[in-house]
């Protein structure tokens, strides 16, 4: 049983289209991120939610747009996707602030 | 908001030495220190955590320390073994729950 799932794995694109990320977790927790993981391996935070609610908004261009339909899975779509956009976005669940990550989704822009 | 800072980038052992990657925070407000370990082509997993009534926590080969004065944390790895290379980050997390992570440290332990 996957415990924080995302779907697709890969994404490989043209600039200025549009694509979208899902996450699903069965872990019951009330809190849901997504994290960018660019080339350096840097991991930034975007957004989070917690039972459906946005509650942390990084610096993250409007093109990004999460959507939470319920606590149980955190969705990203991505407007107008540039080739800085490339990267491995990773969602995420908590409930006693240990992060459970689900195994990420590498998108490629060309 | 929080900073956090993690030293050395990379890191390279022998097979059997050990291994030390340090963090500092910026934010007092912190008081939840995990580490989490990635391995080429895989999710981060959390390997140890200290909360910040704590100065020390050990498990088996990996040990980590906190000076809350100072506001700095270490991961400590002994008799490394080639199935520790990996990226280790850092993170630094405060009672809204937003985990702020180091830059992390390429860690290969050679055999």
């Amino acid at each position: 049983d996957t415990a924080v799932s995302q779907t697709p794995k890969y994404l490989v694109t043209q600039m200025g289209n549009d694509k979208s990320i899902k996450c699903e977790q069965n872990l019951g927790h009330d809190t849901m991120y997504w994290y960018k993981q660019d080339s350096k391996k840097f991991l930034k935070i975007m957004f989070s939610y917690n039972n459906k609610e946005l509650i942390i908004n990084e610096t993250v261009p409007n093109r990004f747009s999460p959507k939470s339909p319920d606590k149980a899975h955190l969705n990203l779509h991505i407007n107008s996707l540039e080739l800085g956009d490339s990267a491995v976005y990773f969602c995420a669940s908590s409930q006693a602030r240990e992060l459970f990550f689900g195994e990420g989704s590498r998108l490629t822009v060309l | 908001g929080e900073n956090v800072e993690q030293h050395p980038s990379t890191l390279s052992v022998q097979e059997g030495d050990s291994a030390v990657i340090k963090c500092t925070y910026s934010d007092s407000a912190s008081n939840y220190f995990p580490w989490y370990k990635q391995e080429l082509g895989k999710r981060p997993q959390l390997i140890i955590d200290i909360r910040s009534n704590v100065g020390e926590k050990k498990d088996q080969r990996i040990a980590v320390t906190l000076n809350k004065t100072a506001k700095h944390f270490s991961l400590h790895i002994t008799e490394t073994q080639p199935e520790d290379s990996a990226v280790y980050f850092c993170a630094a997390v405060g009672d809204a729950g937003k985990s702020t992570f180091g830059d992390g440290t390429t860690l290969t332990v050679k055999p």
